[in-house]
């Protein structure tokens, strides 16, 4: 089944607090797992991105948490910021054919002062 | 420059108009998407090129028209456009196709 469930709908913060979104899927033959982060009028900007033959990556305060046997992978945002504010979009890759990307369905983050 | 440039920002269009959504990149990517993305949804995927050949067309209307002049310009045509086609669209690329893919900021298109 080519779906990514995303889950919280939505998210409220407090600045400097942990911010967490969890992905699930079900197929087995996707290879590549991005986040994206969109700002309101704005296209999605390419955030992180993990392959499954990792488990964990880290880019600033931004981190990939993945479980492959358990077909789960996570967004943590440490250090929450205002700025931060926006809708997180997870998303998997098929493997071959023209390499469709499948999106979950977003999650709206808003980081309080 | 991992840039995805698009224009115009904002488009208005009527229901017998014709008009032109334009998409550049100079990242040499060899594959570029057009997504259509309505409010508080994902985007959703239109037309996949590769090499500047058509490679998927997601079942979509065909009054919307895609066009790859070269490997860095791609071109949505639209011609009499519905009310429910007002959404934000959305230009992709990517290295190859199984490469990450660059969004450029859309067009936000009202049809009236």
């Amino acid at each position: 089944q080519q779906q990514v469930k995303q889950s919280p709908q939505s998210l409220i913060v407090q600045k400097g607090g942990i911010s967490i979104i969890n992905c699930a899927y079900e197929n087995t033959a996707f290879d590549y797992f991005p986040w994206y982060q969109q700002f309101p009028g704005k296209g999605p900007a390419l955030l992180i991105a993990i392959r499954p033959d990792v488990s964990e990556k880290k880019e600033g305060r931004f981190t990939i948490s993945f479980n492959k046997s358990a077909k789960q992978f996570s967004l943590h945002i440490m250090d929450s910021q205002p700025g931060d504010s926006a809708t997180y979009f997870c998303a998997a890759k098929v493997s071959g054919g023209y390499n469709k990307l499948i999106f979950g369905a977003g999650t709206r983050l808003a980081v309080h002062p | 420059d991992t840039e995805v440039t698009q224009t115009p920002k904002h488009l208005v269009m009527g229901m017998t108009n014709k008009k032109s959504l334009k998409c550049e990149q100079h990242m040499g990517h060899r594959a570029m998407y057009w997504y259509k993305q309505k409010a508080k949804k994902p985007p959703e995927l239109m037309f996949v090129y590769s090499y500047e050949k058509l490679s998927i067309n997601e079942s979509v209307p065909s009054r919307f028209s895609p066009e790859c002049p070269n490997s860095s310009l791609l071109n949505l045509h639209l011609h009499a456009l519905q009310p429910e086609d007002s959404a934000l669209y959305l230009c992709a690329s990517s290295q190859d196709l199984p490469s990450g893919r660059y969004f450029g900021p859309g067009t936000r298109l009202t049809v009236t």
